[in-house]
């Protein structure tokens, strides 16, 4: 089955304790994102990835870090999170064809709260 | 930077009902206009997408049009169903600086009434 997936789907940390929340798919897309949705301020994109080692920020980058070593895995790394990062994340991804791409196919999300 | 509008917030129907629901833009230099549901609790799904070249985009009941030149974009959707009630997003790529970042609308939260 086509999907994205995210792991985990939910976590409870403390400020200061790096976490990386997990993001896979499986259908070989080029583009990969990542977005947080907070209550009044919609979804908000991180950071985007258009390939294996090309990676560019979004509207939101600060605090957090981004890799893609490899084509199906795009994982967000919070190398000190603070409580404003208490969020609920989503990972996306799609093909990119010429200069543009197709319909995004976005993860389940992880809620994320930091105490 | 791209801004993206979506209104009305939320939109309350009886059932059977035809709704617009509306998506305008600040920057016009956009690659592609994509419209999702959002059910609570869930992720996205994708709707429609429509191509900078393209007017509109049709799927079953829904049907998405673009106006570029104008920075809006409207999806209808045809007798509404009590299944039609969710958050309904817009989201474009592209405009102001970055070529493709993606930029979200804050939503329509309809309702469909039996």
């Amino acid at each position: 089955e086509a999907q994205v997936t995210q792991n985990p789907r939910y976590l409870i940390t403390v400020t200061g304790k790096k976490l990386t929340v997990t993001c896979s798919q499986n259908m070989n897309h080029e583009y990969m994102s990542w977005y947080r949705q907070d209550p009044g301020l919609g979804l908000r994109q991180i950071y985007y990835s258009m390939n294996v080692e090309v990676t560019d920020k979004g509207d939101v980058p600060e605090g957090y870090k981004v890799s893609r070593k490899e084509k199906r895995n795009f994982p967000l790394i919070l190398e000190s999170p603070s409580p404003n990062q208490t969020s609920l994340y989503f990972c996306a991804s799609s093909l990119l064809v010429g200069s543009s791409y197709n319909e995004q196919f976005f993860g389940p999300g992880t809620r994320l709260t930091v105490l | 930077k791209q801004e993206v509008t979506q209104i009305p917030a939320a939109l309350s129907v009886p059932e059977g009902e035809n709704l617009v629901l509306n998506c305008s833009f600040t920057d016009s230099a956009i690659y592609n206009l994509q419209w999702f549901r959002q059910d609570p609790g869930k992720g996205l799904t994708s709707l429609l997408l429509i191509q900078s070249s393209q007017r509109e985009q049709t799927s079953g009941r829904l049907n998405a049009s673009l106006d570029k030149s104008s920075g809006r974009s409207t999806l209808y959707i045809a007798a509404s169903q009590p299944g039609d009630s969710a958050t309904y997003l817009c989201a474009v790529t592209g405009g102001g600086a970055g070529s493709y970042q993606l930029t979200f609308g804050k939503g329509t939260k309809l309702s469909v009434i039996p």
